[in-house]
């Protein structure tokens, strides 16, 4: 079955540095988004990417963060100047083009900022 | 304003019990769709059962089974016959028409206890 696969699983960071969270969606989906959790909370939105661009984002997804389609498999989160309370789960997904469809999420990428 | 609501943090039960997980929503959109994600120990969000909002139809899914009723704004989620491998948190979520973002209930803990 095909898989979202982000990388790396686990990623340690100092306060200010700048991330880079990488996903392989996948191949025949057109959409990608970034969603986080923070540890015990919930699963909240990022952002939405289609089309070679941002679709949808919410209030997190503020200047500090960025995403991009490099190249035509890969899809990146890139956190500028990282701070603690950036330390979360952070899920890449995938869907085809049906609005009704479900979501394949990565098994996540989990950010420690120290 | 959209939201999902599910009020059980934690549910404990024997092996072998049946479960019922509650899930409420808000929404004011008349086309809408429900999802359940099972988030177990490692981590990763796995998807459960999507539901549009013009299908009230109940689903059975081997143990699984889902309860939609639009009159309450509940889609309920059963577990019969309990096992130690369901133990998991257990997510529902709502994606309006026109948005690509999913809204996440705060997760119910399920223990299933041997």
């Amino acid at each position: 079955e095909p898989e979202v696969t982000q990388t790396p699983s686990h990623q340690v960071t100092q306060m200010g540095q700048e991330v880079i969270l990488r996903c392989v969606p996948i191949s025949n989906h057109l959409y990608f988004y970034w969603y986080r959790q923070i540890l015990g909370q919930k699963v909240e939105f990022l952002v939405s990417f289609y089309n070679n661009e941002i679709s949808e984002k919410s209030e997190i997804f503020d200047d500090q963060f960025s995403v991009e389609r490099p190249d035509g498999s890969n899809f990146t989160l890139k956190i500028r100047s990282t701070k603690l309370e950036d330390s979360a789960m952070y899920f890449c997904a995938s869907s085809e083009p049906g609005q009704g469809d479900g979501y394949t999420f990565g098994s996540g990428t989990r950010l420690t900022v120290v | 304003a959209q939201k999902v609501t599910q009020a059980q943090t934690e549910i404990s039960v024997v092996e072998k019990e049946d479960v019922t997980l509650d899930c409420v929503y808000e929404t004011r959109d008349t086309t809408y769709y429900l999802f359940w994600y099972k988030q177990p120990p490692s981590g990763e969000l796995v998807f459960l059962i999507r539901r549009n909002s013009f299908d009230e139809q109940n689903e059975i899914s081997g143990r699984y089974s889902w309860n939609f009723q639009k009159s309450t704004s509940s889609f309920n989620f059963t577990i019969t016959a309990s096992q130690v491998v369901d133990s998991a948190v257990y997510f529902c979520a709502l994606r309006a028409q026109g948005t690509y973002k999913y809204i996440f209930g705060t997760g119910t803990r399920l223990k299933v206890l041997a």
